[in-house]
């Protein structure tokens, strides 16, 4: 079956700092989806991308989609303490597949 | 709009109890989802439902049991509670593009 695969699975970083976390597919999706999910709380979406490529900005977040459409990035300029965090990506190819996260930890 | 409820927020079972774990949202949405999330991992689907009257396993239905009679309920039924299915769970509804999810219930298995 379809496995999305995220890495790294843990990210520490000093307030400032950037952070990248990658998501890869086994088969070619038709679309991916980035979620947050604050400590003790409930993934909320954050993007989707469609198209082989694709890069998208929301503020200081950077989204990319592969060419391949089979991985993906996001990639976060200057963390800031609201930032911490588990990122998802869900990977759809027919069902949707969530990835097991990269979890965020920012030191002020 | 309350968006997706779930009831109740934590749960304690002993081994081989039963209950049901209630999910609403007012949202018009036809895909609903339920998940489990254990420790420091992902999301796994359990059960899911394109429409009222339409459900479908996910990855790991074994020890579940889910209904969707109508568009706002999508109630998660667990039989026999077993250690195992200590997590946390989430109910998730779609218009087919993002999923919103609801603020889980946490269930410990004894």
């Amino acid at each position: 079956g379809q496995q999305v695969m995220q890495i790294p699975q843990y990210q520490h970083v000093q307030e400032g700092e950037d952070f990248t976390t990658y998501c890869n597919s086994s088969t070619t999706l038709s679309n991916i989806q980035w979620y947050k999910q604050r400590p003790g709380g409930h993934p909320v979406f954050l993007i989707q991308l469609v198209k082989s490529g694709e890069v998208k900005k929301q503020k200081r977040l950077t989204f990319q989609f592969g060419e391949a459409k089979k991985n993906s990035s996001l990639h976060i300029t200057a963390t800031q303490t609201t930032d911490v965090g588990t990122y998802f990506c869900a990977g759809r190819a027919g069902k949707s597949t969530f990835g097991d996260g990269t979890t965020l930890t920012v030191k002020p | 709009n309350a968006g997706v409820t779930q009831t109740p927020k934590f749960r304690i079972l002993k081994i081989g109890q039963s209950m049901t774990l209630q999910c609403t949202q007012d949202m018009n949405h036809n895909y609903m989802y339920w998940y489990r999330q254990d420790p420091g991992m992902g999301l796994k689907l359990i059960y899911y439902s394109v429409g009222a009257g339409i459900t479908d396993k996910g990855e790991v239905p074994n020890g579940y049991n889910v209904s969707r009679s109508t568009t706002e309920d999508f109630p998660l039924r667990l039989e026999l509670a077993a250690p195992s299915q200590t997590s946390v769970y989430f109910c998730a509804s779609s218009n087919g593009y993002e999923q919103f999810f609801g603020p889980g219930t946490r269930l410990t298995v004894l």
